[in-house]
């Protein structure tokens, strides 16, 4: 079973970039089947999508984060990366990182990480 | 506003047959697979069905389908462990971008 591990610094001051690191272990980041997903929670909310990568470098962004938004794959490190630059409060959550995965011809996340705070302030 | 449409509270008692449903449109569930994660009092998500398929280790208790641009998760025989946050999620095409449901708190009784 693959497991996923967010780390990164757990404060941005605003207007900043927030980076996070996704370090997989007990399987290849470069099967070409599965992507390679970033989601967050605000606190006392649902879960927002982020975007994901392939290990081909092929990337699918939310619309809503997309000027904001980038991400990256080491595949010699067995990692992927978030960059969300310019944050404000609102961007304040716990960040999960997730496989997608084939099952049955279609994509799922089968695998979670157990989510990382990140908390915008001053 | 979330793309997919839930339920935001569900609730039955222990033993009851519940169904939470997931309803979006022909850009989405009408073409995809639905996912469908439990979140435990905010702890990570964990994946509690492929469409209608079964994680490895998942009760056979739960079940999915999908009719039209609605899907459904049904738990038969509800147990206290059930209590959590249910979050549906597929892909949609038309900004190619995956989509979650608001989610639904579900209270076992």
């Amino acid at each position: 079973q693959v497991q996923l591990q967010e780390s990164g610094p757990g404060l941005v001051k605003p207007s900043q970039t927030l980076s996070l690191t996704c370090t997989v272990s007990g399987g290849s980041i470069s099967s070409g089947s599965d992507y390679w997903s970033w989601i967050r929670q605000p606190a006392g909310k649902g879960l927002e999508w982020i975007g994901r990568i392939n290990t081909f470098w092929s990337t699918n962004y939310n619309p809503s984060l997309k000027s904001r938004v980038a991400i990256s794959i080491d595949t010699s490190k067995n990692q992927f990366f978030l960059k969300l630059n310019s944050v404000t409060a609102a961007d304040t959550a716990v960040y999960y990182c997730a496989r997608d995965s084939v099952v049955d011809g279609y994509l799922f996340f089968d695998s979670w990480g157990q989510g990382a705070l990140v908390t915008v302030s001053s | 506003q979330s793309a997919l449409t839930q339920e935001a509270s569900v609730s039955g008692t222990v033993g009851q047959k519940v169904t939470l449903s997931c309803t979006g449109d022909s850009n989405n569930i009408g073409s995809y697979a639905v996912g469908w994660y439990q979140q435990i009092s905010h702890g990570a998500p964990k994946t509690v069905m492929f469409g209608n398929s079964l994680p490895s280790g998942i009760p056979d208790r739960f079940s999915g389908s999908k009719s039209g641009t609605t899907a459904s998760l049904t738990i038969s025989g509800l147990q206290p462990e059930d209590e959590a946050d249910y979050y549906c999620s597929t892909w949609d095409y038309s900004i190619s971008a995956r989509v979650f449901g608001g989610g639904t708190k579900l209270t076992v009784l």
